[in-house]
């Protein structure tokens, strides 16, 4: 089983639209969950953090569900700037606290259409 | 704009050639991440340095070289490269994730390497 899996893709939404994001991880030691988001040719860049009681950044929503090892991601009224992929991106700390690896999710596409 | 910044933004090099990919931060971050990207796939985790020490190391062949000259720079020496390793070469920085959660990471525009 891969350690971050995220719904395949892609999405192809227009524009105003909800969608919403998927992520599973593996390895219940993960510390750490974010959402990033990557353009074209671009380095990826942070979306937002995901914490355990949820978080909201505007039109962005995210959820974490421990038990479930699961990770949400809500955009509402969709832009056509939104159109990117979507990385799930999970931490694993090192034993002894120290910084971990970042995991990375192979990623959703979206596309916003007019 | 990014506040890691990497050099050069594009390279091309041949397989016998040696380079260099430089990175810096200005962000007090202690740790400082290489990732490799091929298209279409998501960033892979090669070198994670924290403190200026090496401590992690996914098993890269050994033509990719990471050095840490100080808590702002990293460079990744790079010699004897083959056709399959050019991918976007990115570089990250956190803080130093003992006892801090949510240790996002910082990544610079890339290198896009090609090899020929």
């Amino acid at each position: 089983r891969k350690e971050v899996e995220q719904d395949p893709g892609p999405f192809n939404v227009p524009e105003g639209a909800t969608v919403a994001f998927n992520c599973t991880y593996s390895n219940s030691a993960s510390q750490s969950f974010f959402w990033y988001r990557q353009d074209c040719r671009k380095e990826p860049k942070l979306l937002m953090s995901v914490y355990s009681s949820g978080n909201e950044d505007g039109r962005f929503t995210a959820q974490l569900n421990r038990a479930s090892q699961y990770i949400s991601l809500l955009i509402r009224d969709s832009k056509l700037s939104d159109s990117a992929t979507y990385l799930c991106v999970v931490n694993m700390e090192v034993y002894g606290g120290s910084q971990g690896n970042l995991i990375f999710g192979k990623g959703t596409k979206l596309s916003v259409k007019p | 704009d990014t506040e890691v910044t990497q050099t050069p933004k594009h390279l091309v090099m041949g397989m016998t050639n040696k380079k260099s990919l430089k990175c810096e931060q200005h962000m007090g971050h202690r740790a400082m991440y290489w990732y490799k990207q091929k298209a279409k796939k998501p960033p892979e985790l090669m070198f994670v340095y924290s403190y200026e020490k090496l401590s992690i190391n996914e098993s890269v062949p050994s033509r990719f070289s990471p050095e840490c000259p100080n808590s702002s720079l990293l460079n990744l020496h790079l010699h004897a490269l083959q056709p399959e390793d050019s991918a976007l070469y990115l570089c990250a920085s956190s803080q130093e994730g003992a006892g801090k959660r949510n240790t996002e990471a910082f990544f610079g525009q890339g290198t896009r390497l090609t090899v020929v």
